[in-house]
């Protein structure tokens, strides 16, 4: 099993900010990661697959790169609506696995 | 647009039994392959199940194999997860993912149904 560990677990920032969540997997998944948000009581909804292609309808100033056992997530002038738990996954082999996530708090 | 509701949720004992079901709506069920995955209360998310969009792939987490049997009916347009000998810490929201394409991204979520598995 390919174990993902996201880095940090909790972020505080503030509007406009800048942000960086990194995401590590125990092995190589060549580009088999993607990114999720999670706002409380709601559902998760797909941000970033294939570590760097937009979902439709996501807002440009989030991107996503990396390639192997490194990836990263990038928010840039964070906005409010910003504020929520992200979550990577990789889908290189089964069982598909996340990483534990990382709360973007407001400072 | 894509819709899936789930049901099928509720209380069991230790040892129990429960089916959950989703509904598909507002795009071609039959060519996607579809997923559960769970959040227990507090929790990460956890991969649960997927299955292909003919029905001759499946897939599970090792902590549900042998318990657990994901189907699907595409007539109905619908993906139903059978759960047997339930255990406490199967307690969590399941969610109904249409899943898509080569990087298996789970693009499409349902609102979730909660099982909770207590005496």
């Amino acid at each position: 099993e390919i174990q993902m560990t996201q880095s940090p677990s909790v972020l505080s920032a503030s509007v406009g900010d800048r942000v960086t969540i990194t995401c590590r997997a125990s092995q190589k998944i060549s580009n088999y990661l993607n990114w999720y948000q999670q706002k409380p009581g709601k559902a998760p909804k797909l941000l970033i697959y294939g570590a760097s292609s937009f979902q439709s309808g996501v807002p440009s100033r989030f991107s996503g790169s990396g390639s192997g056992t490194d990836f990263t997530l990038t928010i840039n002038s964070l906005q409010l609506e910003d504020f929520a738990t992200y979550f990577c996954q990789q889908s290189y082999s089964v069982p598909l696995t996340f990483g534990g996530g990382t709360k973007l708090e407001i400072k | 647009q894509v819709q899936l509701v789930e049901s099928g949720g509720g209380l069991v004992k230790p040892g129990g039994s429960l089916r959950l079901s989703c509904a598909a709506s507002g795009f071609s069920f039959s060519d996607h392959y579809m997923s559960w995955v769970r959040q227990a209360p507090g929790k990460g998310l956890e991969w649960v199940s997927y299955i292909s969009s003919d029905s001759s792939h499946t897939n599970y987490a090792d902590s549900v194999k042998g318990r657990f049997s994901i189907s699907r009916d595409n007539a109905e347009k619908s993906v139903y997860l059978q759960m047997s000998s339930l255990r406490a810490e199967d307690s969590a929201v399941y969610y109904c993912v249409r899943t898509r394409g080569s990087y298996l991204h789970l693009d499409s979520w349902g609102q979730g149904t909660l099982v909770t598995v207590s005496s």
